[in-house]
């Protein structure tokens, strides 16, 4: 069955503490994967898309990465605004369904 | 503001009864989504289309009906509703299968 996991489920980080989000999948043939961040009561907002092991896309102190297997979301020197829900998903080839995780809860004190 | 609109913001219904939410995708997007997202099973993927056509099914409860239109609105219908469908009703919108998606600001639907 096509699932995909995130951990860990919620993360308290200093400012300027750096961390990463795991997103492990089991697909039976991966189209694409993504990263959203979701702020309370909003729509998830698109950070970025990997589509082959070994892809790296970077957008301000955010890094997604790619293995086979999972994907990492690495995060340098948090800001308390930084603080969301970072949702991973992935959709699958074949029959093109999204399936996301359950995000990872990331809360950044001053 | 990511562009796609969605209406109603919120939904107080009653068990038994049929509702209509819409969603207008943002301008030069051809594909639509809907998800529902509720606080036990996090966001669940129901439906895509691609310029009026379903591309692909998730988890969408045989009570439930989309479309999308000519001018690219989707619509997605939930009939005989249960306390449990209480949930946000997020659409998406993107230029074509498997690009990034931009969400709506959701629907909130309370079941009671």
């Amino acid at each position: 069955e096509d699932q995909v996991t995130q951990s860990p489920e919620a993360l308290r980080l200093q400012e300027g503490e750096s961390s990463s989000l795991n997103c492990s999948y089991t697909v039976s043939g991966l189209r694409g994967l993504f990263w959203y961040r979701q702020d309370p009561g909003k729509g998830p907002e698109f950070l970025f898309t990997l589509y082959s092991a070994g892809e790296e896309k970077e957008k301000e102190r955010l890094k997604a990465t790619l293995t086979k297997k999972e994907s990492f979301l690495h995060i340098t020197a948090p800001k308390p605004e930084d603080s969301a829900t970072y949702l991973c998903a992935v959709q699958t080839s074949g029959t093109y369904k999204y399936i996301f995780g359950t995000g990872t809860r990331l809360k950044v004190l001053a | 503001d990511s562009g796609v609109t969605q209406t109603p913001k919120h939904l107080i219904t009653a068990t038994g009864q049929r509702v209509t939410l819409r969603c207008s995708p943002r301008s030069g997007d051809l594909s639509v989504y809907w998800y529902q997202q509720s606080l036990d099973q996090g966001l669940q993927f129901l439906i895509q289309y691609y310029n009026g056509e379903e591309r692909a099914k998730g988890n969408i409860l045989e009570r439930f009906s989309a479309q999308q239109f000519p001018d690219l609105h989707s619509e997605l219908n939930l009939s005989s509703l249960e306390l449990g469908d209480s949930a946000l009703y997020f659409c998406a919108s993107s230029v074509a299968p498997g690009n990034e998606q931009f969400f709506g600001p959701g629907t909130r639907l309370t079941v009671l």
